[in-house]
């Protein structure tokens, strides 16, 4: 099975920071990797796929980038309602599998 | 949309029947697929299902006891879950392809 570890697992940032997540996967994955916002009591969703591609609906202040076996999402101008767990998904092969997320606490 | 339902309690051991109603897209031609996610801790995919049912995966840790299925001329998906164990505790979600659509999920406890 492919692992992804994602990095770092909680952070702290204020509204108007640039903060980057950073998911490695165990073998690569070419561009088969989404990216998730789930905020508490709600269900995940999707914000970026194939790597670097958004979601219709997702702000312009997040992007996402990387190939192979490191990826990264970045938020640019931190909103209030970004605090969130954001987590990481390789469907490149079977088990999909996630990060285990990253806690952003604003 | 997509809506699950069939969640609820059941004791170890004991089977539950999930399904999942989509509307308003492309069932018949989309990959889907169950997630679970037990509170507090993150998304765990659990089974994938091809268009036309012809192939499946599974994570190891339900493999034998979980059965994806579908139904294209009502626009359903299913998932069979027998031999539950307390660590099956979890709400599942029915989520298209590339997990780009989910449901709201329904809670499954097992529990005596």
């Amino acid at each position: 099975d492919i692992q992804m570890t994602q990095s770092p697992s909680a952070m702290s940032a204020s509204v108007g920071d640039r903060v980057t997540i950073t998911c490695r996967a165990s073998q690569g994955i070419s561009n088969n990797l989404a990216w998730f916002q789930q905020k508490p009591g709600k269900v995940p969703q999707r914000l970026i796929y194939a790597a670097s591609s958004f979601q219709s609906g997702v702000p312009s202040r997040f992007s996402g980038s990387g190939s192979g076996t490191e990826f990264t999402l970045t938020i640019n101008n931190l909103q209030p309602e970004d605090f969130a767990t954001y987590y990481c998904l390789q469907h490149n092969s079977f088990p999909f599998t996630f990060g285990q997320g990253t806690r952003l606490d604003i | 949309q997509l809506v699950e339902a069939g969640g609820g309690l059941v004791q170890p051991g004991g089977s539950l029947r999930l399904s999942c109603a989509a509307s308003g897209g492309t069932f018949s031609s989309s990959w889907m697929n169950w997630v679970r996610q037990t509170p507090g801790k993150g998304p765990e995919w659990v089974a994938i299902i091809k268009p036309d049912g012809s192939e499946k995966s599974y994570v190891d840790s339900v493999k034998g006891r979980f059965t994806i299925s579908r139904d294209n001329a009502r626009n359903s998906l299913y998932l069979e879950l027998s031999s539950l164990r307390a660590e099956d505790t979890a709400i599942y979600y029915c989520t298209t392809g590339w997990l780009g659509v989910w449901g709201q999920g329904t809670l499954v406890t097992v529990s005596s």
